[in-house]
């Protein structure tokens, strides 16, 4: 199938921004989500978007979401070394009545002092 | 304890034995999923199952099986294991009518197939 795709490493240096990309397929996804994972650990959701949504803003997290390019992006204000994890992004794409989520292939990111 | 607990967390296995990793949830979540997660490829998806008895294959089944005879477990076998098949296995699960609070996952279970 067509995949959600994310660029794979991203560095930056600690109290910069970080901004993740992700171009993801079906149109009629309702959510698009930001999963983060941590070393040894499974993911855990970081913030959802909903597709009626442009922008959503979290604490240091912001949103962004193009529909017409399918483009979803997560920004990551005064970036942490406790940041450094990688990031996924998911779509939920209908199959048969359900509700099946992608996801990318993961954006390392790796923060440096 | 409340949340999805995979078991192992690790296990090495030989060439061709059966194993089977265990997944349990406490919400009675209608949806479970298996994923497997391999440098390059991220998370692809296994099976699924929207409720008791209901399966269905994913994107990468071949090898594999599973069953859901209780809404709470989704085990999953690895009939004659094969060495593609050293992965680290996540399970998760969701409400359809909660999406709005994402898939939550295991610790995953690291398979080392020799």
């Amino acid at each position: 199938g067509e995949d959600v795709e994310q660029s794979l490493f991203l560095s930056v240096r600690e109290g910069d921004s970080s901004v993740i990309n992700c171009t993801y397929t079906d149109s009629s996804s309702t959510y698009l989500y930001w999963y983060k994972q941590e070393p040894g650990a499974g993911l855990q959701l970081l913030t959802y978007i909903f597709s009626n949504m442009d922008m959503k803003q979290d604490q240091r997290l912001t949103v962004l979401l193009n529909k017409k390019d399918k483009h979803l992006s997560l920004r990551i204000a005064d970036t942490q070394t406790g940041d450094s994890a990688i990031y996924f992004c998911a779509e939920i794409r209908p199959s048969g009545g359900s509700y099946i989520p992608t996801f990318g292939r993961g954006t390392s990111l790796i923060v440096h002092p | 304890d409340a949340g999805i607990t995979q078991s192992p967390r690790y296990k090495i296995t030989e060439t061709g034995r059966q194993v089977t990793l265990m997944c349990h949830q406490t919400w009675s979540h209608s949806y479970m999923f298996w994923y497997r997660q391999d440098l390059g490829h991220g998370l692809r998806l296994i099976y699924y199952s929207a409720a008791a008895d209901i399966t269905d294959k994913g994107e990468v089944p071949d090898g594999y099986v599973v069953s859901r005879s209780k809404t709470e477990n989704f085990p999953l076998t690895l009939e004659s294991a094969t060495r593609s098949q050293t992965s680290v296995y996540f399970c998760a699960s969701s409400e359809e009518t909660q999406l709005l609070n994402g898939y939550t996952f295991g610790s995953g279970t690291r398979l080392t197939v020799v």
